[in-house]
């Protein structure tokens, strides 16, 4: 157990529409990261937040957004949900922003 | 472009049977090389972390090794609980996120 949590661990959901994905870093982590996972393309960096500021954006869709709380939990929102979609999707944490990573269990989203 | 690749794709060994992994990288400003292991259906575990070349680091029957261009992780008398996707990943030296190797997904045979 990494100490890091996300929920769901599971959703269905159908195109079009708008899902919202929770994360809970380890104690004491201020930066929390989210990634995509597909079978054909690996595990894909989406974008990064320190101390409730973003930091760093890799390959998210505009269809994609995320925030971080004050209370240092993070959400990504995804909309407009396309089959493509479908993916697990990981929430990491580490103390520093140069440090290495604690993934969470991740959510497996289904797009149907 | 900043590119991280992986070999083998895929692995097997008999318990016992010793061997290597390879990660090459072509990156800009290298800021630090990762390997992880990850389950089927789990999130990626950290193993280690390689700032500079002729870093070396071990763990149980696990070792990780750096140099200019590549790093391998050597896995000694490995063990069926062994099996797992093995992941590098590089941070570069601009920007804040992490590139991820494809994976080696690795099999130890009893």
């Amino acid at each position: 157990d990494s100490g890091v949590t996300q929920t769901p661990k599971h959703l269905i959901t159908a195109t079009g529409q708008r899902v919202t994905l929770r994360c809970s870093p380890r104690s004491g982590d201020l930066s929390v990261y989210w990634y995509q996972q597909s079978l054909d393309q690996g595990l894909q960096f989406l974008i990064q937040y320190y101390n409730g500021e973003e930091r760093a954006k890799g390959n998210i869709l505009e269809r994609f957004s995320a925030q971080q709380f004050p209370d240092l939990h993070s959400e990504l929102n995804l909309s407009s949900l396309e089959l493509g979609d479908s993916a697990l999707y990981f929430c990491a944490s580490s103390v520093v922003e140069q440090g290495e990573q604690y993934f969470g269990p991740g959510t497996r989203l289904t797009v149907t | 472009e900043d590119q991280v690749t992986q070999s083998p794709e895929a692995l097997r060994l008999q318990e016992g049977e010793s061997s290597s992994l390879n990660c090459s990288y072509t990156v800009s400003g290298l800021r630090g090389l990762f390997w992880y292991r990850q389950d089927p259906g789990k999130g990626p575990e950290f193993l280690f972390t390689l700032y500079s070349a002729g870093e070396e680091k071990e763990k149980e029957r696990l070792k990780a090794t750096l140099t200019k261009k590549e790093s391998f992780l050597h896995i000694t008398a490995p063990k069926p609980e062994d099996s797992a996707t093995y992941l590098c990943a590089v941070r570069r030296n601009y920007g804040q996120n992490f590139v991820f190797g494809p994976g080696t997904r690795l099999s130890v045979l009893p």
